[in-house]
């Protein structure tokens, strides 16, 4: 049972475009999503994060939209870049849960020049 | 900066031979945790500890066995290693809550 889930598996974009990583989760417990870039051959690094009290959040070109009562997220990347290629997870932890993170199935994004 | 090391790289084991993960955190974060990556999986937590001493099992523990003798590494053992548990392993430490963690770049794992 995948407690988070995300789609598309793998999407193609032309540099500039706007990609769109979706994710939904089913536990209510779960208060932040953090979401990590992960390039070839290297571990995961968090890129950015939201908790369940905000409804955006936006780092440069990354920006979240969390929707509580639908249970659901989705990253943006807007203006996106060849170096933008990598797998993104989408996590969920709930508060208190000491950062034990349940982690999506991973989107692979590929920017073409 | 955020630094965590994992020792082997890459390990080709033979199926029911031992195999022992090392990690080691320069961050003196409380809380590491271990996770294995698989395709069409993402990364399901095996074991985690919250201090010297402790560990606890996550989701996926059947299999394997953690030792945290000190704050600073945090091992993963197979003491009988299997063909499923071929896999790339990651160990990770970070405190606060938030869902920070910080991760190694990862261990190879083949059993043959």
């Amino acid at each position: 049972q995948q407690q988070v889930r995300q789609s598309p598996q793998s999407l193609t974009v032309w540099e500039g475009e706007t990609a769109i990583l979706n994710c939904s989760y089913e536990d209510s417990t779960f208060n932040y999503f953090p979401w990590y870039q992960q390039f070839p051959g290297e571990g995961p690094a968090l890129l950015i994060s939201i908790s369940s009290v905000s409804d955006k959040k936006e780092d440069g070109r990354f920006t979240i939209f969390f929707n509580k009562r639908e249970k659901k997220l989705s990253l943006h990347i807007t203006d996106s870049q060849p170096g933008d290629s990598a797998t993104y997870f989408c996590a969920a932890t709930p508060t208190g849960g000491n950062n034990k993170l349940t982690f999506g199935q991973g989107t692979v994004l590929s920017v073409i020049p | 900066e955020a630094a965590v090391t994992q020792s082997p790289r890459n390990k080709v084991a033979v199926t029911g031979g031992k195999v022992t993960l090392s990690c080691n955190q320069t961050n003196n974060h409380n809380n590491m945790y271990w996770y294995r990556q698989d395709t069409g999986h993402g990364l399901r937590l095996i074991h985690y500890s919250y201090g010297a001493g402790s560990t606890e099992k996550g989701d996926i523990p059947d299999g394997y066995k953690a030792s945290r003798p000190s704050q600073e590494n945090f091992s993963l053992i197979l003491e009988l290693a299997t063909p499923s548990q071929t896999s790339v392993y990651f160990c990770a430490s970070g405190d606060g809550g938030a869902g920070q963690l910080y991760f190694g770049e990862g261990s190879k794992l083949t059993v043959l």
